[in-house]
């Protein structure tokens, strides 16, 4: 149990265009999510908290114009690059917390990675 | 600012040896730290959590120590396997925030 998954695992676009990333909890409601940005070699960087049916939270530095989020569902988060560019590629993860579970724990997806040419 | 720092950046094992990795925190109101495998590629898998109340905490060959006055909170990885080499993540949060502060990972080497 406690499966997430994410869409698509890679992705290759053009500058200036967007891109749709989808997570979705199969095996559990999560009313909140997280979308993580991993650099190569580095850690993961928490770029935004969803919650479903509400504006998502970002963190400091994160442009929210920019990677737009929307939680319509209890077991689906999205996350929209807009205007992509050379320094946005980067593997995208996402997590979920069991809506109807005792703790804290987040289940990752696992990444799709994004090459903006 | 780094509020959990993770430390050896790697590490290089022998088969059946022990793996030790060390994170310390600095928020005081971090009340959750679980440690993440991460294999290339891939979104990482929880391994083992442990909360302040208790100073270690084992589940198969992971084990957790924790150090709740010292801030600091490490992973032993007993009878380290050629299997087990990965990037190893501590991180921490907040009970109601839930958001983790990720360490910078440990690449992990067990070498056969």
């Amino acid at each position: 149990g406690a499966v997430v998954s994410q869409h698509p695992s890679r992705v290759i676009c053009k500058s200036g265009t967007s891109v749709k990333i989808e997570c979705r909890s199969l095996d559990f409601q999560a009313t909140t999510m997280f979308w993580y940005r991993q650099f190569p070699k580095q850690s993961l960087m928490l770029m935004a908290t969803s919650n479903e049916g509400s504006k998502a939270t970002y963190e400091q530095g994160v442009e929210k114009d920019k990677f737009l989020i929307n939680h319509a569902s209890l077991t689906l988060s999205t996350l929209t690059v807009t205007s992509a560019h050379p320094e946005d590629s980067s593997f995208y993860i996402c997590s979920a917390i069991n809506s109807g579970g005792l703790q804290e724990t987040q289940y990752f997806g696992p990444g799709t990675r994004l090459l903006v040419l | 600012q780094q509020q959990v720092k993770q430390s050896p950046q790697s590490l290089i094992v022998q088969k059946g040896g022990i793996s030790i990795i060390n994170c310390a925190y600095e928020n005081t109101a971090f009340d959750y730290f679980p440690w993440y495998q991460q294999f290339p590629g891939k979104g990482p898998a929880l391994l083992i959590a442990i909360r302040p109340d208790v100073s270690e905490k084992k589940e198969g060959r992971f084990t957790i120590s924790f150090n709740k006055s010292a801030k600091q909170f490490s992973l032993h990885i007993m009878d380290s396997q050629p299997g087990d080499s990965a990037t190893y993540f501590c991180a921490a949060s907040i009970t109601g925030r839930r958001a983790l502060t990720f360490g910078s990972g440990t690449r992990l080497q067990v070498q056969p």
